[in-house]
């Protein structure tokens, strides 16, 4: 079964830092895109940064551009995203998701930023 | 960045219904569309990919259609599990956008 899993949510001071990471299984991991993609209480969808296969190529939402890095490690079917600078606005469900056409998504990881 | 913009942004149908649901895009993306579906709490599940690919385990009351600009979402005949929010992204630049969801509601 292809499979997504999210860690690494919790808490966080605005100003704050936290790593999110997700592990892959089921597929080769390898061979695909990744994307990080967002939803904020009761808002809609918001895509956050995408990583090619073998990270040469690395995109990034303007509202994200600066403060949050997108990384991945192959040989451990891994996605990191390290989010530095947290705003308030930053408060949402991460999931990520494989590809350019999110065919598989993970269940999330939460993350709230508050003092 | 490309725009995604979905109308309506709610709507209100009975069991049986056909409903539509449009995206235009702000510049020409082919047929680079993809729908998704969400249900509260869960992740999104994509319902079709490529404009009118319609994604295993989605029933056949389901069609998207479109090119371009402007996209369609389509339910033949609305059963009780189609009440959730229904999303349009386009996956034609690297930069994705979705648009703001359309959620479904029983009348």
């Amino acid at each position: 079964e292809e499979q997504l899993v999210e860690s690494g949510g919790g808490l966080v001071k605005p100003g704050g830092s936290l790593r999110l990471s997700c592990a892959a299984s089921g597929f080769s991991f390898s061979s695909y895109t990744m994307n990080w993609v967002r939803q904020a209480p009761g808002q809609g969808l918001e895509w956050v940064s995408s990583i090619s296969s073998d990270s040469t190529y690395i995109y990034y939402a303007g509202s994200v551009q600066g403060r949050f890095t997108i990384s991945r490690d192959n040989a451990k079917n891994s996605l990191f995203l390290q989010m530095n600078s947290l705003r308030a606005e930053d408060t949402a469900v991460y999931y990520c998701a494989r590809d350019m056409v999110f065919a598989v998504w993970g269940q999330g990881t939460t993350v709230a930023v508050s003092s | 960045d490309i725009q995604m913009t979905q109308s309506p942004s709610s709507l209100s149908a009975s069991v049986g219904d056909r409903v539509t649901i449009t995206c235009r895009a702000s510049q020409s993306i082919s047929r680079f569309l993809n729908w998704y579906q969400q249900k509260p709490g869960k992740a999104p599940n994509l319902l079709i990919y490529a404009a009118s690919s319609l994604q295993s385990g989605f029933p056949a009351r389901f069609s998207g259609s479109g090119s371009g600009t402007d996209f369609t979402l389509t339910i033949s005949s609305l059963q009780p599990e189609d009440f959730a929010t229904y999303y349009c992204q386009q996956s034609y630049s690297s930069l994705i956008t979705f648009g703001q969801g359309t959620r479904l509601e029983i009348k």
